[in-house]
């Protein structure tokens, strides 16, 4: 199974920042690379699909690059309701695997 | 919009089987494939299963192979997890997620508890 490496697994981070979130795949899934987003008690989220593809109606601070093995989320500008767990998901080979999660906190 | 719907979890012993299922607000139910994904108490993100949208082809996570079925039924716009041999390490809040193409899981279930406990 490709593993599925997500950095860091935590940070702080304030209103306004620019946050970078990275999964490397442990062999290359070209773009089959998904990120969603989990709020406490909620069903995940698509933010982004084929690595870089921004999901319709998700807010354009959210963006997508990478191919290969070496991906990242970035959120320009964070916003109070971008606190959350954020995940990587490969859907390139079977079984589709998730990164372990990336909890975005408030500093 | 569509919506999932799963249900069928509850609180189960240790090598018992519990069905669950996840119904679609849509008629369009029958044109995707379809995913079950965990998570454990307090973990992450488990893909679990995923059937084509006729039923043809399904996978499934090594841990739950010959003891988890997936299935469809697409007159209903109903998806199902047959989970037989339960196991305690089985416990976690299941997702049934539709699969849009190459597009990812755009649309989720709030999720069924399954507890397998003794």
């Amino acid at each position: 199974a490709i593993q599925m490496t997500q950095s860091p697994s935590s940070l702080s981070a304030s209103v306004g920042d620019r946050v970078t979130i990275t999964c490397r795949a442990s062999q290359g899934i070209r773009n089959n690379l998904g990120w969603y987003q989990q709020k406490p008690g909620k069903a995940p989220n698509l933010l982004i699909y084929a690595a870089s593809s921004l999901q319709s109606g998700v807010p354009s601070r959210f963006s997508g690059s990478g191919s290969g093995t070496d991906f990242a989320l970035t959120i320009s500008s964070l916003q109070p309701e971008d606190f959350a767990t954020y995940y990587c998901l490969q859907d390139y080979s079977f079984p589709w695997t998730f990164g372990q999660g990336t909890k975005v906190e408030i500093k | 919009q569509v919506q999932l719907v799963e249900s069928g979890g509850g609180v189960v012993q240790p090598g018992r089987s519990l069905r669950l299922s996840c119904t679609a607000s849509t008629n369009t139910f029958g044109s995707h494939g379809m995913h079950w994904v965990r998570q454990a108490p307090g973990k992450g993100l488990e893909w679990v299963a995923l059937i084509w949208y006729d039923g043809s082809d399904k996978y499934y996570i090594d841990s739950v192979k010959g003891r988890f079925t997936i299935s469809r039924d697409n007159s209903k716009n109903t998806l199902y997890l047959q989970m037989n041999s339960l196991r305690v390490e089985d416990s976690a809040v299941y997702y049934c997620a539709r699969y849009y193409g190459g597009y990812g899981l755009d649309v989720w279930g709030r999720g069924t508890t399954v507890t397998v406990s003794s």
